[in-house]
């Protein structure tokens, strides 16, 4: 299985503030994609937002921003202008092109304060 | 539009008991995944479908079997179940086996075994 290191367990950050997610994934392949899964108390895992690894252009989601560095296997999340409903466990998730098997993260809990 | 419907959502069980996790899709997708999520790590693959009639192990499949009824329900069963095996249990789908197209979740079992 491909190693995907979130190294912050924890964050939290004030309401209207931008928060950054890290995260590092271990990979020899160049073709590949790479996920943000945001799972709230209600336990859904919500896809945020999504990078093929060919892209050059970051991708985003209206608040959300990803900053790839394929080079330095990076892929952190950057939350804009953070709500309260922001507030869950983040999972960074690597995926191979020709397979099926998405890897995850051990999860970055973000809190936001009012 | 259900999604993935997963069932039951809470489930104790004693060591050595069988239960069997029923999942099913109503977005008419090609595969489908078995996941474990225990605290502190990110969701583990235990067995794949990638269409109707067809599994395959994941990273963590010992003490699980699988069945793909058709192609909307894939069920998980624990024949002995081990305390070992207490997490929460996701199951996903997505339309095809592997690429950007990306795995929808329900919204999980939480099953104790003691």
């Amino acid at each position: 299985a491909q190693t995907v290191t979130q190294s912050q367990p924890e964050m939290s950050v004030q309401e209207a503030e931008t928060v950054t997610l890290s995260c590092t994934y271990d990979t020899s392949e160049n073709n590949y994609y790479l996920f943000w899964y945001k799972q709230p108390p209600s336990r859904q895992m919500i896809l945020v937002i999504r990078q093929e690894a060919y892209k050059q252009q970051n991708a985003t989601e209206n608040r959300f921003s990803v900053n790839f560095q394929k080079a330095a296997k990076s892929f952190s999340l950057k939350i804009s202008d953070s709500q309260l409903g922001d507030t869950a466990m983040y999972f960074c998730a690597f995926m191979h092109s020709n397979d099926y098997k998405l890897s995850f993260g051990a999860g970055t809990t973000v809190t936001v304060r009012a | 539009n259900a999604g993935v419907t997963q069932t039951p959502k809470f489930q104790v069980l004693k060591t050595g008991q069988s239960m069997t996790l029923q999942c099913a899709q109503d977005m008419n997708h090609n595969s489908m995944y078995w996941y474990r999520q225990d605290p502190g790590m990110g969701l583990r693959l235990i067995y794949y479908s990638a269409s109707e009639g067809t599994t395959d192990k994941g990273e963590v499949p010992n003490g699980y079997n699988v069945s793909r009824l058709n192609k909307r329900e894939f069920s998980l069963r624990l024949e002995s179940a081990a305390p070992s095996q207490t997490s929460v249990y996701f199951c996903a789908s997505s339309p095809q086996t592997y690429g950007v197209q990306p795995q929808h979740f329900g919204d999980g079992t939480r099953l104790s075994i003691l």
